[in-house]
């Protein structure tokens, strides 16, 4: 098993920009999340999702978007690039009995 | 809501002697609590949970307790290592009910020296 998988691994864009971040797990777990990390922070939920079709949002919402068309599949979208929203990105996924949470590499991203 | 705090100075210990992590939420008294490891760089990883009925759980050489009186759980670990060295998150449940949706902590750092 992969576990969880998150692409790309670091992306530099510009202010206005768009992009996707990718992730994917293969443990069949219905419950998956995005978080981002500011240096010396803590994470903070963006987005999670309890099973396919079904999301909602978490603390820090704001300028983004996600879809989950799939169980495995949870992507990230991002319309328009800010610098605040240079960050670390992380993917998440979990059973949902205690919740036990099984991260991803991340995706680190600057907006410049 | 809920919050949860811990020490966000680093802590230096001597290789073998225990390390103490202390983390402290308010509100509300979760049905459990979590402790992930975080390298530098990496995704955090999950260490040990501990249930609200627990007063403590142990694996290898971690220790951690539960004190819904105190609202604190303390993690230990024992005879540390160079290799214990990473950032300790604690993580519980964001609202009350058991939702699934995790809040962490900042993050103790904890540097082991040889």
């Amino acid at each position: 098993n992969a576990g969880v998988t998150q692409t790309p691994k670091f992306r530099i864009l510009k202010i206005g920009q768009s992009m996707t971040l990718q992730c994917t797990q293969d443990m069949n777990h219905n419950y998956m999340y995005w978080y981002r990390q500011d240096p010396g922070m803590g994470l903070k939920l963006i987005y999670y999702s309890v099973g396919a079709g079904i999301t909602d949002k978490g603390e820090v919402p704001n300028g983004y978007n996600v879809s989950r068309s799939t169980t495995e599949d949870f992507p990230l979208r991002l319309e328009l690039a800010a610098p605040s929203q240079t960050s670390v990105y992380f993917c998440a996924s979990s059973y949902p009995v205690e919740s036990v949470e099984y991260f991803g590499p991340g995706t680190r991203l600057l907006v410049l | 809501s809920q919050k949860i705090e811990q020490n966000s100075e680093a802590l230096n210990i001597q290789e073998g002697k225990t390390a103490t992590l202390t983390c402290n939420y308010t509100n509300y008294s979760p049905a459990y609590l979590q402790w992930y490891r975080q390298d530098p760089g990496r995704g955090p990883v999950f260490l040990l949970l501990i249930r609200e009925n627990e007063k403590e759980k142990r694996k290898e050489r971690l220790k951690v307790t539960f004190d819904t009186t105190l609202k604190q759980s303390l993690f230990h670990i024992t005879a540390s290592q160079p290799a214990d060295s990473a950032t300790y998150l604690c993580a519980l449940d964001m609202e009350a009910g058991n939702t699934g949706k995790l809040i962490f902590g900042q993050g103790t750092t904890l540097q082991v020296k040889p």
